[in-house]
């Protein structure tokens, strides 16, 4: 089974409306991260947000929030008042496990969804 | 500061070719990751360090395959001898300056043609 799945292979959005990017994760580890990635035409990968498995809320950066979902398994990237600047790849990525075990260091990326912001 | 430094950007190599790729991490970041993003397999861990010592090697998919961090400023994988499925994104990663979340920075990529 997929540990990550994103199932938006691609999105169109108008600037300045908000976007919502599916991310479903599978794990039976009560310990885990997870994380969004943004990864331009320019090909960096570009970390965004971070939210642990214990957290109590959402977590937020800037225009970006994550919509944590625990007993539906979802972390859901939602990104306000898109620009055009949004326009790129963006991952779901998770680590399971304590970050502070030694060797839980992997990180599971989703196959990613195309998001691109018409003016 | 500077980011995480990978050389080179882009390399076009024929089959059976030697290929080195080298990444300069951030200062201070004792986990060091190599990554390859494929169109089919997408982003894939391929061997990661702590302290120039390599931890898992799991995803190195090949003997062909292999790195080193002979210190902490500088890695490489190697790849020897190249074949066309190697063509891919080669990335070096550091872990961030928040443990608690092990969040990754990523160099530019190293992309790779072998033909």
């Amino acid at each position: 089974a997929q540990k990550i799945t994103q199932t938006q292979p691609g999105m169109f959005v108008q600037e300045k409306e908000a976007v919502t990017l599916d991310c479903t994760y599978d794990t039976s580890d009560p310990s885990y991260g997870l994380f969004w990635y943004k990864q331009p035409s320019s090909g960096e990968m570009i970390f965004l947000i971070y939210q642990g498995s214990y957290d109590q809320q959402n977590a937020t950066e800037g225009r970006y929030s994550l919509n944590f979902q625990k007993a539906r398994k979802s972390a859901n990237l939602v990104i306000s008042a898109s620009q055009l600047g949004d326009s790129a790849m963006y991952f779901c990525a998770m680590r399971e496990g304590r970050i502070s075990n030694f060797g839980n260091e992997k990180l599971t990326f989703g196959t990613g969804t195309r998001l691109t912001i018409i003016p | 500061d500077a980011g995480v430094i990978q050389s080179p950007r882009h390399e076009v190599t024929e089959m059976g070719q030697e290929v080195t790729l080298r990444c300069k991490p951030i200062s201070g970041h004792d986990y060091l990751f190599w990554y390859r993003q494929t169109m089919m397999r997408g982003l894939e861990l391929l061997i990661y360090f702590n302290n120039n010592v390599p931890i898992d090697d799991s995803g190195m998919p090949e003997d062909r395959f292999s790195a080193k961090m002979p210190n902490a400023s500088f890695s490489t994988l190697k790849i020897q001898p190249s074949e066309p499925r190697d063509s891919a994104v080669y990335f070096c990663a550091t872990r961030g300056q928040r443990p608690w979340t092990g969040e990754l920075f990523f160099g530019e990529g190293s992309r790779l043609t072998v033909l």
